[in-house]
């Protein structure tokens, strides 16, 4: 199957300061990446849908200038953690769907995972 | 508004029996059923995809199927193993953007 890799796996922070979290397809272009987030022993929930060339859409009740999506080429969508609060530590999960796929079968790869931590 | 449910949300069973996970959903008009493995503190890896038109998939020991009319999904795995151990999430999702309504999970052990 289709790789997603992100990076970086673990991340920890002081209060206040950005953290960036890179997505890549590794093996595949992906006009349409999803940015998830998961807490403890939670199912994950959708963020935002990343649109290459164009803006991100974004999910009720998530902010927009706090969670920054940059999805500048076919193989690499970006989540910008601004001002990163204790709160905003978490499990931040991205997917991607292979938009060459002949026959689209709507099949989602999802990459390991980032782990944030912020003091 | 489409809901995905998964019952048990855990399930601990001796090594090499049979088992099914089950997933229901409300609204019957899924485009697919998706089925994936979570390790702990680790990504999801993508088991099984059902399209609305099929009623089963396999791969392996693993096999999904699906019965709309009832708005329901099971994963049966065969001769388990400890390394099965993991928590299975199934997805729903409702139409070509892909965008997937999660299950809650469950959380399978396989004891030696």
């Amino acid at each position: 199957g289709a790789v997603v890799s992100q990076h970086p796996s673990r991340v920890i922070c002081k209060s206040g300061t950005s953290v960036k979290i890179e997505c890549r397809s590794l093996d595949f272009q992906a006009t349409t990446m999803f940015w998830y987030r998961q807490f403890p022993k939670q199912s994950l929930m959708l963020m935002a849908t990343s649109n290459e060339g164009s803006k991100a859409t974004y999910e009720q009740g998530v902010e927009k200038d706090k969670f920054l999506i940059n999805h500048a080429s076919l193989t690499l969508s970006t989540l910008t953690v601004t001002s990163a609060h204790p709160e905003d530590s978490s499990f931040y999960i991205c997917s991607a769907r292979d938009t060459r796929q002949i026959a689209n079968t709507g099949e989602l790869f999802f990459g390991e995972g980032s782990r944030l931590t912020v003091l | 508004k489409q809901e995905v449910t998964q019952i048990p949300a855990a399930l601990s069973v001796p090594e090499g029996e049979n088992l099914v996970l089950n997933c229901s959903f409300t609204d019957s008009a899924i485009y697919n059923l998706q089925w994936f493995r979570q390790d702990p503190g680790k990504g999801l890896t993508s088991l099984l995809l059902i399209q609305s038109s099929q009623r089963e998939q396999t791969s392996g020991r693993l096999n999904a199927s699906l019965d709309k009319s009832s708005g329901r999904s099971t994963l049966y795995i065969a001769a388990s193993q400890p390394g099965d151990s993991a928590t299975y999430l199934c997805a729903a999702s409702m139409d070509s953007n892909y965008q997937l309504i999660w299950g809650a999970g469950t959380k399978l052990i396989i004891k030696p």
